[in-house]
């Protein structure tokens, strides 16, 4: 079975802090993606990346950075975190882009006070 | 603008009787429809999907139905059972495109005992 690894289920930050989300896949996927979760507004695409150390913008990339620097990690970096970015956040992978049946982490719920 | 609509935030069903939830999608060029599931705490997972030259995908008891000249999927659940109570997400994408599926915003399903 694939597993996606979140480093963190849970995390309390404050304003203006780096925070930074750690994705692990074990299936050798190529593709991994960032979303994140707000009530009555589904899943929201922050980034993604195709291969080792490519990235490509989602739809709400403002505030984010990503880092691939093996195939099997994606990290998401807040720069400097601000309380508009408490959300819960899903890290996704899949092989195929053409099936593109994502794999989904447990998610890491990030609240920035 | 949603390309992806769930325009049923929830929906509420006895045990044993048929569930319905709807999509609609704007975008004509989707060709790749899926379903998630989510349970509170954990990500989502892939259910169902359903390419655009067919109408209509069935596994166990879930079936999902696509009306092209609608825009409109519904994925049915018969018989409904407690343990489907979750979160379904629909999703959409491109084959031939970016790939990246675009989701619904959610329907929360509550399957009553």
């Amino acid at each position: 079975d694939v597993k996606v690894t979140q480093s963190s289920r849970y995390l309390v930050k404050r304003t203006g802090e780096k925070v930074f989300l750690e994705c692990v896949q074990d299936m050798d996927h190529e593709n991994m993606f960032w979303y994140r979760q707000d009530p009555g507004l589904g899943l929201r695409l922050i980034y993604f990346s195709y291969d080792v150390k490519m990235k490509e913008k989602g739809d709400i990339p403002e505030g984010y950075s990503v880092s691939r620097e093996k195939k099997e990690r994606f990290s998401l970096i807040l720069e400097s975190a601000s309380t508009n970015q408490t959300s819960m956040y899903l890290c996704a992978s899949c092989d195929s882009l053409a099936k593109n049946i994502q794999y989904f982490g447990a998610g890491t719920r990030l609240s920035v006070l | 603008d949603q390309q992806v609509k769930q325009n049923s935030p929830s929906l509420s069903v006895q045990e044993g009787r048929i569930s319905i939830l709807n999509c609609d999608y704007t975008n004509s060029m989707f060709d790749y429809f899926l379903w998630y599931k989510k349970y509170p705490a954990e990500g989502p997972t892939f259910l169902i999907s359903i390419s655009s030259i067919k109408d209509k995908n069935e596994d166990g008891r879930f079936t999902v139905f696509l009306n092209k000249s609608a825009k409109h999927l519904s994925l049915h659940i018969v018989p409904s059972q407690p343990g489907d109570s979750a979160v379904y997400f629909c999703a959409a994408s491109v084959t031939g495109g970016s790939y990246i599926p675009t989701f619904g915003r959610g329907t929360s399903l509550i399957v009553h005992p």
